[in-house]
């Protein structure tokens, strides 16, 4: 079926700097992918959807200064933390939209962010 | 306002026996409702994805249930496994937008040896 990966899986990085996170479908163009933040034993909270060719779309409360959204490509999502505290540490899930399967979704298998 | 309501909101239960999950929702006009399976620090798996018109769908052990009318959904799980051990979330996306998706918190599942 279809797959999406995030990379890296796993990253810490110190107070103050930034830091990417990539999202791709590695075998369907997804002009839509869907950016989530998840805290333990909690649900997935959506951030922002990114529109290939257009800006993201954030949720109320996300800052869009602080969470960059790019998505360049039909395969390629990114979701750059830039000055990162250690209240941004949290797990990480973007999801893409396949068009050619029905508009199914398929999820990344996350990222954890630490940040020291 | 669109919500998705999930019960219980953990269970547990010896390995071999069954379970059903519950999903009440409120999400209009409706579209599909979809049950997703998250391991702990993983990314949510696609179990079923129902529309409007179906009123059950398998996968393999999982047997996801939809009345539209009552507005509510159930995941029974046969036979249960150890590896069934996980977050159970149903998912309900609205009829006007692809792009919009109104999570549930989750049923957390613990299956016991």
């Amino acid at each position: 079926g279809a797959v999406v990966s995030q990379h890296p899986s796993r990253v810490i990085c110190k107070s103050g700097t930034s830091v990417k996170i990539e999202c791709r479908s590695l075998d369907f163009q997804a002009t839509t992918m869907f950016w989530y933040r998840q805290f333990p034993k909690k649900s997935l909270m959506l951030m922002a959807t990114s529109n290939e060719g257009s800006k993201a779309t954030y949720e109320q409360g996300v800052e869009k200064d602080k969470f960059l959204i790019n998505h360049a490509s039909l395969t390629l999502s990114t979701l750059t933390v830039t000055s990162a505290h250690p209240e941004d540490s949290s797990f990480y899930i973007c999801s893409a939209r396949d068009q050619g399967s029905g508009n199914t979704i398929y999820f990344g298998e996350g990222s954890w962010l630490t940040v020291v | 306002k669109n919500q998705v309501e999930q019960s219980p909101q953990s269970l547990i239960i010896l390995e071999g026996k069954n379970c059903t999950l519950q999903c009440n929702y409120t999400v209009s006009p409706f579209s599909n409702l979809r049950w997703y399976k998250q391991d702990t620090g993983r990314g949510p798996v696609s179990l079923t994805i129902m529309t409007f018109s179906e009123n059950t769908k398998s996968n393999g052990r999982y047997t996801a249930t939809l009345d539209a009318d009552t507005k509510q959904s159930s995941l029974h799980i046969t036979a249960s496994q150890l590896s069934d051990s996980a977050s159970y979330i149903c998912v309900v996306s609205l009829n006007s937008g692809y792009s919009t998706l109104t999570f549930g918190k989750g049923t957390m599942l613990l299956v016991s040896p």
